[in-house]
């Protein structure tokens, strides 16, 4: 079966560690995505690449990297920078083009503890 | 700059009537393209529909349609017979020239009573 996965589904971290998120998709796309979702709001962007070994900042991109080395794999790492990190984080793919949507994963709850 | 106004944080509706959820949007781009998602409980993203900017007339996808007023820069989803099923979380999203990012709204959670 085609499409995008994340895992893991839930992580807990320490003050001041990083982590990284892992997301895979077989679906052939350039584009990957990812994206924090708060409780009651929508999707913001945290970084994108169209390209293999290219990326770039989205809309909330401090405390967070990524790393493009395959088409298949897009892993974010949130670091220690991050001041609030507890989220819900969503990773997607898709053909380039205005008019092609995006296929997500099933998504990756952190919790700072 | 780009954005999507979704106004409606909440709305009930009856199951087997019809339901339109509202999106406006803003960009100074001619070519673009709108979507929705939908996101049950479980968090997974659902692609529902989609509409470009020089489509004339309305998308459809079985009991998803969206209303397009260009000149209003409106896209609402209207959902027909509506069913338990239908409760979730709803996104307006889009997509311009190049397409390299989705930007999204803040969502309708709707829910539908028996």
């Amino acid at each position: 079966d085609g499409g995008i996965t994340q895992s893991p589904k839930y992580l807990f971290r320490k003050e001041g560690q990083n982590v990284t998120l892992s997301c895979e998709q077989n679906l052939n796309h350039d584009a990957m995505y990812w994206y924090r979702q708060d409780p009651g709001q929508g999707l913001r962007l945290i970084y994108y690449s169209q390209i293999v070994n290219d990326f770039q900042k989205g809309d909330i991109a401090e405390g967070y990297s990524v790393s493009r080395e395959k088409k298949e794999s897009f892993p974010l790492t949130v670091t220690s920078a991050q001041k609030n990190p507890t989220a819900f984080y969503l990773c997607a793919s898709s053909i380039v083009g205005e008019s092609t949507e995006a296929f997500f994963g099933q998504g990756t709850r952190l919790t700072v503890v | 700059a780009q954005k999507i106004t979704q106004t409606q944080p909440g709305m009930f509706v009856q199951e087997k009537e019809a339901v339109t959820l509202d999106c406006t949007y803003d960009t100074s781009d001619p070519s673009y393209g709108l979507f929705w998602y939908k996101q049950p409980s479980s968090g997974e993203m659902i692609f529902l529909i989609y509409q470009g900017s020089y489509d004339q007339q309305n998308a459809t996808e079985g009991r998803y349609s969206l209303n397009f007023q260009k000149a209003r820069k409106s896209a609402n989803l209207v959902i027909s017979a509506s069913q338990l099923g239908d409760s979730a979380m709803y996104f307006c999203a889009m997509k311009w020239t190049g397409g390299f990012k989705t930007i999204f709204g803040a969502g309708t959670r709707l829910f539908v009573k028996a």
